[in-house]
């Protein structure tokens, strides 16, 4: 079974520092991984995806994320954080699940605070 | 489009009490999913549906039940809800997508259901 970890619970960034978030996954074939934002009280807005190809990902909101597959991470990253990056992160991987559909497992996520 | 709504926003409950949380999506997905969020756990699995028809237990499925009433709605019912039961409930939907591996899922805006 696939699972994710993020090992960071809680982040705090000055207002224009860069970020980096990280997430490894353990999944047994060519994993398919996700990037998700909650805002507060909100559902989740996807922020990037990797398929297959380049390991490197381009995002909404000038996030971008780069997968190693030799060290199971797909790590999410920002040159310069606004405030209102100011969220929770949750890394997922997907997998082929009964029937062919497909479910994510998600990982405990990333709190994101802002500091001016 | 309105994407994934859900109903209600809000709702308590005493221990015993039975609801249904509604799920719609006017994406054409043929998937769909129901995901309890705690804090510290992320979001977890609680059931999910392939296509209509067809629904399959996730990680948590233990005092849930849902039904996949047409290819818009999936519903969630408590038949007797639990203070265990206490939580942030979102719904998601995902499209087709490319043959094999699994697809990005879209987010309802969550139901926070209190039992007491």
């Amino acid at each position: 079974a696939q699972s994710v970890t993020q090992p960071d619970i809680h982040i705090t960034v000055s207002e224009g520092a860069s970020l980096e978030l990280r997430c490894n996954y353990s999944y047994g074939a060519t994993p398919y991984l996700f990037w998700y934002v909650q805002s507060p009280g909100q559902g989740l807005q996807l922020l990037l995806k990797y398929f297959s190809g380049d390991t490197l990902v381009q995002g909404i909101k000038g996030f971008e994320a780069e997968f190693k597959r030799s060290q199971s991470s797909f790590n999410l990253r920002k040159p310069s954080v606004h405030w209102s990056d100011a969220a929770e992160y949750f890394c997922a991987v997907g997998a082929l699940a009964n029937f062919g559909n497909e479910k994510l497992t998600f990982g405990t996520g990333t709190r994101l605070t802002i500091i001016p | 489009n309105a994407g994934v709504t859900q109903t209600p926003k809000f709702q308590v409950l005493k221990t015993g009490q039975s609801m249904t949380l509604q799920c719609a999506q006017d994406m054409n997905h043929n998937s769909m999913y129901w995901y309890r969020q705690d804090p510290g756990m992320g979001l977890r699995l609680i059931y999910y549906s392939a296509s209509e028809g067809t629904t399959d237990k996730g990680e948590v499925p233990n005092g849930y039940n849902v039904s996949r009433l047409n290819k818009r709605e999936f519903s969630l019912r408590l038949e007797s809800a639990a203070p265990s039961q206490t939580s942030v409930y979102f719904c998601a939907s995902s499209p087709p997508g490319l043959a094999g591996g699994p697809k990005e899922q879209y987010f309802g805006p969550g139901t926070r259901l209190t039992v007491t």
